[in-house]
């Protein structure tokens, strides 16, 4: 079945540094992949929607030069934490649609675990 | 995209059959009723999908009634590894995004 990795699965940075977090389709091609994050105890929020080879769609709130978002292939998106600070730590998590996948084709990643010290 | 209510949480046995109903009162014709499941520090993972009356896998049921202004999804004989967060989402199929609202954790004893 479809596949998405996550990568890092946790990564701890210093505050004013910047930390990429990539998602990739392991068996399938992805134009569209989507970047949530999640507050202990909350809901998934959607943050963008990466498309590949063109811009990143933000969601209402979610400031752009923050959270940099990079698509550049089928297999591969990029989110960069930009000057992370410890209100930025939180669980990120990335999702990509394989249509002939099983269920409604959402596949989501394993998340990654940031901690903004 | 149509908003969902579900409740906050609830408890069940191991070996009961428990039942989560979400409420979604502005459901539009064309959109489907899908269940997610997310255990603690990882991705969500798809449950069941519907659009109207019953609709069964290996791990679900997913009842709609005729309305489509609610959904129950049916967990049968919960163990302990059902502990998990469920989510009900509404929205047309093969949408651009999804949407998720809060969720109803579901806790099981022993």
């Amino acid at each position: 079945g479809a596949v998405v990795s996550q990568h890092p699965s946790r990564v701890i940075c210093k505050s004013g540094t910047s930390v990429k977090i990539e998602c990739r389709s392991l068996d399938f091609q992805a134009t569209t992949m989507f970047w949530y994050r999640q507050f202990p105890k909350q809901s998934l929020m959607l943050m963008a929607t990466s498309n590949e080879g063109s811009k990143a769609t933000y969601e209402q709130g979610v400031e752009k030069d923050k959270f940099l978002i990079n698509h550049a292939s089928l297999t591969l998106s990029t989110l960069t934490v930009t000057s992370a600070h410890p209100e930025d730590s939180s669980f990120y998590i990335c999702s990509a649609r394989e249509p002939t996948g099983r269920g409604d084709g959402y596949t989501f990643g394993s998340g990654t675990r940031l901690t903004v010290v | 995209l149509a908003k969902t209510t579900q409740p906050i949480s609830m408890d069940s046995y191991e070996g009961q059959e428990v039942n989560i109903t979400c409420s979604h009162n502005n459901i539009a014709t064309n959109d489907y009723i899908t269940w997610y499941q997310q255990f603690p520090s990882q991705g969500p993972r798809f449950i069941i999908q519907g659009y109207k009356t019953k609709v069964t896998n290996e791990v679900a049921s997913l009842f709609i009634p005729a309305d489509r202004k609610s959904s129950t999804l049916s967990l049968p004989r919960v163990s302990l590894s059902d502990t998990a967060v469920y989510y009900c989402l509404v929205g047309p199929f093969g949408g651009n995004k999804l949407v998720f609202g809060a969720g109803t954790i579901l806790r099981v004893k022993s």
